[in-house]
């Protein structure tokens, strides 16, 4: 166990949809990442933020957003989703903005159908 | 851009002794990672090499050289667990040196 938390762990839904995923970072840790897994395009950095803040984009779509709260929980919002956006998303975490440590989440795996 | 090249898939015995090669075509990145993920799993950070040369840690061992743009993971004394996929990773200047880019994995099966 990681110590970082990520709900829902599936989520079912239909095309043209908007679902939002929450990531609960490790005691202590100010940086969240956000990575998407399929099977085509393997594992891929889609935003980071740190202490609530933007601080690295990766190849996050325009329908993506996600904001990290005061509390420092995270959320990811997909939105007008299609079925190429089934796929396994993490969530990480780690003390530092710039570390190669860091601590995934369980995932949570979104089909579209 | 930035790329890992990992074979996708090693085959080996329980007992053995297995390395699973990662090259790259980047630069500018800070060191190179090893990250090991179990089907259905999250990645879980294994090793990290900042310098040349070997990290040891149990039975695994890490090794990079910048010259030859060349790693590899070592696992000794195979046992069924370490079944499971095998990542290696940088943190390219593209994100400025913050987020993982990940080679395509290698699937590691233990067989008895």
């Amino acid at each position: 166990d990681s110590g970082v938390t990520q709900t829902p762990k599936h989520l079912i839904t239909a095309t043209g949809q908007r679902v939002t995923l929450r990531c609960s970072p490790r005691s202590g840790d100010l940086s969240v990442y956000w990575y998407q897994q399929s099977l085509d395009q393997g594992l891929q950095f889609l935003i980071q933020y740190y202490n609530g803040e933007e601080r690295a984009k990766g190849n996050i779509l325009e329908r993506f957003s996600a904001q990290q709260f005061p509390d420092l929980h995270s959320e990811l919002n997909l939105s007008s989703l299609e079925l190429g956006d089934s796929a396994l998303y993490f969530c990480a975490s780690s003390v530092t903005d710039s570390t190669d440590t860091q601590y995934f989440g369980p995932g949570t795996r979104l089909t579209v159908l | 851009g930035q790329s890992l090249e990992q074979p996708s898939e090693v085959t080996a015995v329980e007992g053995a002794i297995v390395q699973i090669n990662c090259t790259y075509q980047t630069s500018g990145f800070y060191g190179l990672s090893w990250y090991q993920q179990h089907d259905g799993g999250a990645p879980t950070f294994l090793s990290y090499n900042a310098l040349d040369g070997l990290e040891e840690t149990g039975r695994f061992s890490s090794f990079l050289s910048r010259s030859d743009s060349y790693g590899y993971l070592l696992l000794q004394e195979l046992q069924m667990k370490d079944s499971a996929s095998y990542f290696c990773a940088v943190r390219p200047p593209d994100t400025g040196r913050r987020a993982l880019t990940f080679g395509s994995g290698t699937r590691l099966q233990v067989q008895p």
